[in-house]
């Protein structure tokens, strides 16, 4: 168990609405990741965080923000979800010293 | 650009025998590869790993081999189990971009 909790599981929301999900981490690690999966694409980065305050973009960033104002907590907000949008979220940590991420259990999100 | 590739979206192997799922990469900077196994509605477990200074990597029934001259890497599972069925990725990283690159993913099926 990685210590990760991810909420909330599932989501329905309509076209042009703001959504945020939140990724929760105990292990106090200083690197965390959003990643989407997607049918034929398996999982793209979309954000990830190097510390408190630092984020960068992945290779699917459009549409997305994040922000990490504590350790423990990342959170990716759709400002204005699309359909496109519709995916399974999956938030991830990475210890320090090494190259393994460990994910949490996963966001549905459906945007209709 | 697809740096990373499973180009085999299924397997179906019978209880007992070899499973080899098999991945591509084309970015010679990759220093470090992963794999990870992914049940439904179920967070990405990570399973093995190799560094490119290796060629081989066991642990139990889990073995990864590297090629690097041809970019590519292989999991084998012996014996296989009906509860191996599941989503295998191979991801990649460079050790400098702290980011894993994921393929497309892998279904494979164990039958008893």
């Amino acid at each position: 168990d990685a210590g990760i909790t991810q909420s909330p599981r599932h989501k329905v929301t309509e076209t042009g609405t703001p959504v945020t999900l939140r990724c929760h981490q105990t292990e106090n690690h200083r690197y965390m990741y959003w990643y989407r999966q997607d049918p034929g694409h398996g999982l793209r980065l979309i954000h990830y965080s190097y510390g408190v305050k630092d984020t960068d973009k992945g290779e699917v960033s459009d549409g997305y923000s994040v922000s990490r104002s504590k350790t423990e907590d990342f959170l990716l907000t759709l400002e204005s979800a699309t359909s496109s949008q519709t995916s399974v979220y999956f938030c991830a940590i990475k210890p320090g010293h090494a190259y393994e991420q460990y994910f949490g259990p996963g966001t549905r999100l459906t945007v209709t | 650009d697809q740096q990373v590739k499973q180009n085999s979206p299924s397997l179906s192997v019978q209880e007992g025998r070899i499973s080899i799922l098999n991945c591509d990469y084309t970015n010679s900077m990759f220093d470090y590869f992963l794999w990870y196994k992914k049940y439904p509605a179920e967070g990405p477990t990570f399973l093995i790993s190799i560094s490119s200074i290796k060629d081989k990597n066991e642990d139990g029934r889990f073995t990864v081999f590297l090629n690097k001259s041809a970019k590519h890497l292989s999991l084998h599972i012996v014996p296989s189990q009906p509860g191996d069925s599941a989503v295998y990725f191979c991801a990649s990283s460079a050790r400098d971009t702290g980011k894993l690159i994921f393929g497309q993913g892998t279904t494979l099926q164990v039958k008893p």
